[in-house]
């Protein structure tokens, strides 16, 4: 019941294209969902997150859409730049009962080519 | 801009030897945790730590496992006795608390990692 589970496994997007990352999750005590963002060599980066009171929330090029019946959130990268190609990850975690204890999704590896 | 600094970065051990992971958290946090990702898998929570003691940890942190704070800057993950399974990479993390940001997140800010190879 802890688990989040992410998909694709592998994203190849071209230059200016959408990008586009699913996560699903179990556990309805969770109530923050971040995405990390992760280059070769370096730790998991804070990307953008959401608490299920609102269904959507946009920074800049990237977009988390929340769908709390489904107990699904999206990460939505617009215009696709070759510097976006990373892992993400995205993640949950139940702040009132574990504290911000994260449980993370397997990782999505994007490449987008010039 | 603040970072979480881990050494070492890259650490090869033989199985049974003892290892010690160094962190430096961002000097204003007061959370800090451990957190590890086996190759090619996702990333795992170890251990939570705040006030000196440990608030939470997962059923991967077991008796072989111990952190500690041993000064005001250093934050240690040690392992008693690796595993060949304990190779893997670890990450450190720290966190201010509950923030204005992100409608009141605790938000983690984590290191490069350290890379455990047991052999």
């Amino acid at each position: 019941q802890q688990q989040v589970k992410q998909s694709p496994q592998s994203l190849i997007v071209q230059k200016g294209g959408i990008s586009i990352i699913n996560c699903a999750y179990e556990n309805t005590a969770f109530d923050y969902f971040p995405w990390y963002q992760q280059f070769p060599g370096k730790g998991p980066a804070l990307l953008i997150a959401i608490r299920p009171d609102v269904s959507e929330k946009k920074e800049g090029r990237f977009t988390i859409s929340f769908n709390k019946s489904a107990k699904q959130f999206s990460l939505h990268i617009m215009d696709s730049q070759p510097g976006d190609s990373a892992t993400y990850f995205c993640a949950a975690s139940a702040e009132e009962t574990s504290g911000s204890r994260l449980t993370f999704g397997e990782g999505t590896q994007l490449t987008v080519n010039p | 801009e603040p970072e979480v600094t881990q050494t070492p970065s890259h650490q090869v051990t033989q199985m049974g030897q003892e290892v010690i992971l160094r962190c430096v958290p961002i000097s204003n946090h007061l959370y800090f945790y451990w957190y590890r990702q086996i190759l090619g898998q996702k990333v795992e929570f170890l251990v939570s730590f705040y006030n000196n003691e440990i608030s939470e940890k997962s059923e991967i942190f077991d008796d072989q496992f111990s952190v500690e704070r041993p000064d005001g800057s250093n934050f240690t993950l040690k392992i008693r006795s690796t595993k060949l399974e304990d190779s893997a990479m670890y990450f450190c993390a720290s966190s201010e608390g509950w923030t204005s940001g992100y409608s009141g997140a605790n938000v983690l800010t984590f290191g490069a990692g350290s890379r455990l190879t047991v052999l």
